[in-house]
């Protein structure tokens, strides 16, 4: 397996330019998420999913549109870049989200884009 | 909405004393708590995680503790080594029963140097 992936790795966009970061989880994993990370403010996260077709608002949603067609791919589009959305972002999937499963599950991050905004 | 807060923000120990990491939750419906870790450009990693139904759990050198009636919970490590330098993050989640869908939300972090 190999797990979470993320792409690009780096990238540096010009402000008012549009672009999607790609994420893929090959563990049939039904919760996907996205993350920014900022220095001293930890991990807040942008949008999530709980299945293909079903996706939701996190804390900081805005200036960020996501889909999820398949169960595999989270894709997360930043639709007019800004210098604020400068960060380290990250994609992270887990397991299971049905109200049936008692267990809680770890979730797993992909190994992040740095993207930077000028 | 749940809100953690962690401190401290930046630790240094001595190799081989111990170290802790305490954060505070809001929301009484949180019933889980794990701790990541996170090497300088590497991904965060689950390290620990503790349910609310049990007060401490250990592994090997880390163990976390939960205070429920205070709504905090703590990350102990002891005989630190210099592999043990990384940032530090708690989280909580709330338990599906609560209506939320399966969302973590993180302390700000903390920087922990363990100097040789």
């Amino acid at each position: 397996n190999a797990g979470v992936t993320q792409t690009p790795k780096f990238q540096v966009l010009k402000t008012g330019q549009s672009m999607t970061l790609q994420c893929a989880q090959d563990m049939n994993h039904e919760y996907m998420s996205w993350y920014r990370q900022d220095p001293g403010m930890g991990l807040r996260l942008i949008h999530y999913s709980v299945g293909a077709g079903i996706t939701d608002q996190g804390e900081v949603p805005n200036g960020y549109n996501v889909s999820r067609s398949t169960t595999e791919d989270f894709p997360l589009r930043l639709l007019s870049a800004a210098p604020s959305q400068t960060s380290v972002y990250f994609c992270a999937s887990s397991p299971h989200t049905s109200r049936r499963q008692s267990s809680y599950n770890e979730q797993f991050f992909g190994p992040g884009t740095r993207l930077t905004v000028l | 909405g749940e809100n953690v807060e962690q401190h401290p923000s930046t630790l240094s120990v001595q190799e081989g004393d111990s170290a802790v990491i305490k954060c505070t939750y809001s929301d009484s419906a949180s019933n889980y708590f794990p701790w990541y870790k996170q090497e300088l450009g590497k991904r965060p990693q689950l390290i620990i995680d503790i349910r609310s139904n049990v007060g401490e759990k250990k592994d090997q050198r880390i163990a976390v503790t939960l205070n429920k009636t205070a709504k905090h919970f703590s990350l102990h490590i002891t005989e630190t080594q210099p592999e043990d330098s990384a940032v530090y993050f708690c989280a909580a989640r709330r338990g599906i029963s609560s209506g939320s869908a399966r969302q973590l939300t993180f302390g700000s972090g903390t920087q922990l140097t363990v100097l040789p």
